[in-house]
């Protein structure tokens, strides 16, 4: 069983379309969500920490949120340069986690 | 300097070759990492240094090498590569492990 799961695994949005992108995890004792943004041939950009349940962290038009279960990345009306592949890691002892990533495509 | 870099940029060697990745941060980071990732797959941890002392090994294959000089630099050596090797080859860095990590633009590696 994986311990990230990341939904849905491909998304396409109309530009101004909002959404959220969910990750699931099974470790028992998190002591850190990352969110990382990759672009093709390049290398992750970090965006996101998240420690504890309830919190929250913001970024332009970006949202992270964190649960005892799982986090979500909410975009608000994306644009066509936030078109990438998210993906959520998390940490229970090292090294981190990743999840499988959610590709996000904003259509124009 | 808040950035990890990566030389070369792109690399093509042959299976008998022997060639190196270097990967710098300047951000007084104490935990560097090599991690491997193939095409639309996430990034796979190689080796963990944390205080320049290898503290991770994912069973990764003896012709990749890495190496530590100091706090700044991380090495990664190859020889006699497969071309199942070919991949985006990432170096990151964090304050310590248990920190955010922040990752350089890669080596596109193709081994012929």
């Amino acid at each position: 069983e994986d311990q990230v799961t990341q939904s849905p695994e491909a998304l396409r949005l109309q530009e101004g379309e909002s959404s959220s992108l969910n990750c699931s995890y099974t470790v028992s004792g998190l002591r850190g969500l990352f969110w990382y943004r990759q672009d093709p041939g390049k290398g992750p950009e970090f965006l996101f920490t998240l420690y504890s349940a309830g919190e929250e962290k913001e970024k332009e038009r970006l949202k992270a949120t964190l649960t005892k279960k799982e986090s979500f990345l909410h975009i608000t009306a994306p644009k066509p340069e936030d078109s990438a592949t998210y993906l959520c890691a998390v940490q229970e002892n090292t090294p981190l986690v990743f999840g499988k990533g959610t590709r996000l495509s904003v259509i124009a | 300097d808040t950035e990890v870099t990566q030389t070369p940029k792109h690399l093509v060697m042959g299976m008998t070759n022997k060639k190196s990745l270097k990967c710098e941060q300047h951000m007084g980071h104490r935990a560097m990492y090599w991690y491997k990732q193939k095409a639309k797959k996430p990034p796979e941890l190689m080796f963990v240094y944390s205080y320049e002392k290898l503290s991770i090994n994912e069973s990764v294959p003896s012709r990749f090498s890495p190496e530590c000089p100091n706090s700044s630099l991380l090495n990664l050596h190859l020889h006699a590569l497969q071309p199942e090797d070919s991949a985006l080859y990432l170096c990151a860095s964090s304050q310590d492990p248990r920190n955010e990590q922040f990752f350089g633009p890669g080596t596109r590696l193709t081994v012929l």
